[in-house]
């Protein structure tokens, strides 16, 4: 069983869709992060959370600690943002990956 | 800042060869994570730093993995010797704080024939 587990692994829409990206863990965390990763290989952090929610340009990260589960959203999506999105908690030393999701976003 | 800086980017290398992997991290920076990326396991930590002192290693695969840290701007991940199956890419990131966000570097995509 993974402790990180994302849905969808696969997501297409349409330029201009609110995307949501879900990630649910089993594990006590001390953060989570939104990682994007570009079709060239490059990897950005995109927010590490503890509580509540960030908001960053047109993305949103929200978490619910007692609910164990994370959201990224994306607000007016763009071909810009076709990426594969990944989360990534921490607890104490140890760090565990969700597989991913990979975003087409269609003009 | 030039962000960080891996080295080389592309390495080709027959089996049982020694490989070393290189990384400058950001200055200031007191965290420093190796990453390793692979098709079938998706993103996988290796092992990080802070101020240069190993912190959490569980995830070096096996003795053939050494990680060092010999001072606050430079960071070496060996493998020695390397397999087929240690074809990944590895990636190095740094942070200010272990919560803080984790810049990382463009990656050394190793592939062991």
């Amino acid at each position: 069983k993974n402790e990180v587990e994302q849905s969808p692994q696969n997501l297409t829409a349409q330029e201009g869709e609110f995307i949501t990206i879900n990630c649910s863990y089993s594990v006590g965390i001390s953060a989570l992060h939104w990682l994007q990763q570009h079709p060239g290989g490059g990897i950005v952090s995109l927010f590490m959370l503890s509580s509540g929610k960030k908001k960053h340009g047109r993305l949103i990260a929200t978490i619910n600690i007692q609910e164990k589960h994370s959201s990224l959203h994306i607000t007016a999506s763009h071909p810009r943002d076709s990426a594969v999105y990944i989360c990534a908690v921490r607890t104490g030393n140890q760090f565990y990956f969700g597989t991913g999701t990979s975003l087409t976003v269609i003009p | 800042d030039a962000g960080v800086i891996q080295s080389p980017r592309h390495e080709v290398t027959e089996m049982g060869q020694e490989v070393t992997l290189r990384c400058k991290p950001i200055s200031g920076h007191d965290y420093l994570f190796w990453y390793r990326q692979t098709m079938m396991r998706g993103l996988e930590l290796l092992i990080y730093f802070n101020n240069n002192v190993p912190i959490d290693d569980s995830g070096m695969p096996e003795d053939r993995f050494s990680a060092k840290m010999p001072n606050a701007s430079f960071s070496t991940l060996k493998i020695q010797p390397s397999e087929p199956r240690d074809s990944a890419v590895y990636f190095c990131a740094s942070s200010g704080g272990v919560q803080g966000i984790q810049f990382f570097g463009p990656g050394t995509r190793l592939t062991v024939l």
